[in-house]
């Protein structure tokens, strides 16, 4: 069974730009979170997708936003980068919304804005 | 609120015995969960405590007292492999039912 994939792996973009960064869940998986981390700042929770409907939201600002598709693959987006959006955005799934407190990682994104 | 709290580094040698410890302050979350991350790699898995006590897989151990809102990660017969990242996580009912992670705990196995 695949696991989590993520694209792309590394990416190098110019503050003002916007990103889009791509998650498959696990087969079967539907829900989806999306997490930065940043060594100072440490993983933190981004939102989570269930069924296409967003259902929690972490502490970010709205230039963070994000979507899941009927199949479950989710998208998330960064507009107007900043310097400090540099980080590592891993994106999670699991079997079903609050499945227990296990979920599974991609290998995540390494975003840096220059 | 939410708070978790870990040691940032803990070092010992191959063989050793090793206990990660995890508090926080939240008054309402299902359980406690550990993961393991690698340098430049995914956060994976390793155990959760839905209740108070001792679950065992392998070489680790997670232990967790909802009374003394604290909860650790022992790990045995230590080997180089076990040098990673290990981060308690917990989804706070108070937060959304959210996972909110501790800061980490940086474990450097010697030889």
């Amino acid at each position: 069974k695949a696991g989590v994939t993520q694209t792309p792996r590394y990416l190098i973009k110019t503050r003002g730009q916007q990103v889009t960064l791509s998650c498959s869940p696990i087969s079967g998986h539907r829900s989806v979170s999306w997490y930065q981390q940043t060594p100072g700042q440490g993983l933190q929770f981004l939102f989570e997708y269930f069924s296409e409907t967003q259902r929690n939201k972490g502490n970010f600002p709205g230039r963070f936003s994000g979507r899941q598709f009927s199949n479950s693959r989710s998208e998330m987006n960064v507009s107007t980068l900043e310097l400090g959006d540099s980080a590592l955005y891993l994106c999670a799934s699991s079997l079903v919304e609050g499945s227990g407190n296990t979920i599974y990682f991609g290998e995540g994104s390494w975003l840096t804005v220059v | 609120g939410q708070s978790l709290e870990q040691p940032s580094e803990v070092t010992a040698v191959e063989g050793a015995i090793v206990q990660i410890n995890c508090t926080y302050q939240t008054s309402g979350f299902y359980g406690l969960s550990w993961y393991q991350q690698h340098d430049g790699g995914a956060p994976t898995f390793l155990s959760y405590n839905a209740l108070d006590g001792l679950e065992e897989t392998g070489r680790f151990s997670s232990f967790l007292s909802r009374s003394d809102s604290y909860g650790y990660l022992l790990l045995q017969e230590l080997q180089m492999k076990d040098s990673a990242s290990y981060f308690c996580a917990v989804r706070d009912l108070n937060y959304g039912q959210n996972f909110v992670f501790g800061p980490g705990t940086r474990l450097s196995v010697l030889p």
